[in-house]
């Protein structure tokens, strides 16, 4: 069991430069998570799937921000016209069911520059 | 919505003094799950403890907790700091309604 693979596990942008980030969860797995982890704000709830639907995306920035989860093993996420403010680590995690362990990738660092 | 608070940002300890870290929250459902994660440098978070029974002391790896739902509550306690448990420390709840929420996370600095 390899865990949460995200790929990739840098990336640098330029402003207004469109990211896609990769996450491959755990085989078995129906949830799914994105977080958005800074210094100041924490862990940010960003997007949740179950068995690859939508459920809630209420931490989406939504103009420029999506994911995407379109088979079982991978979910994407993407963010359009980036901005230095998006700079963070972005963190994908899937577990059974969300009130059992959540098993977190080792996160995608992304720098808008 | 649902909310955790963790209200401190850093807490520093001698090792060998007790630990204590806060952490309350907020929710309309009657039945929530609440975890402990730790995420030490480098690292990413992993599950540290969980409880939703009220009022049972939940323990891992020399940690301990207690969910009060009284007084919405799930503080962490160790009786003996170690230098290994210098980290991030983030209390996490699961209500029922889809998301797992997280605080902003407690940083323990421990000194020998």
């Amino acid at each position: 069991n390899a865990g949460v693979i995200q790929t990739p596990r840098h990336k640098v942008t330029g402003k207004g430069q469109e990211a896609t980030l990769w996450c491959e969860p755990i085989s078995g797995h129906s949830a799914v998570f994105w977080y958005r982890q800074t210094i100041v704000q924490g862990l940010e709830f960003l997007t949740y799937f179950r068995n690859q639907a939508p459920i809630d995306d209420s931490g989406m920035p939504k103009e420029r921000f999506s994911a995407q989860m379109p088979n079982q093993s991978h979910s994407t996420l993407k963010i359009q016209s980036t901005q230095p403010q998006d700079s963070a680590v972005y963190l994908c995690a899937s577990s059974p069911h969300p009130n059992t362990e959540v098993f977190f990738g080792k996160g995608t660092r992304l720098t808008v520059v | 919505g649902d909310s955790v608070t963790q209200t401190e940002g850093l807490v520093t300890l001698t090792e060998g003094l007790p630990v204590m870290l806060n952490c309350t929250y907020q929710t309309i459902y009657s039945n929530p799950f609440l975890f402990w994660y730790v995420q030490h440098l480098n690292e990413s978070p992993r599950l540290l403890l969980k409880s939703f029974t009220d009022n049972k002391r939940t323990e891992h790896q020399g940690f301990h907790a207690t969910l009060h739902k009284s007084s919405s509550s799930f503080h962490l306690q160790k009786s003996s700091a170690q230098l290994s448990d210098s980290a991030l420390y983030y209390c996490a709840l699961y209500s029922g309604y889809n998301k797992l929420t997280f605080g902003k996370g407690t940083v323990l600095l421990v000194s020998p």
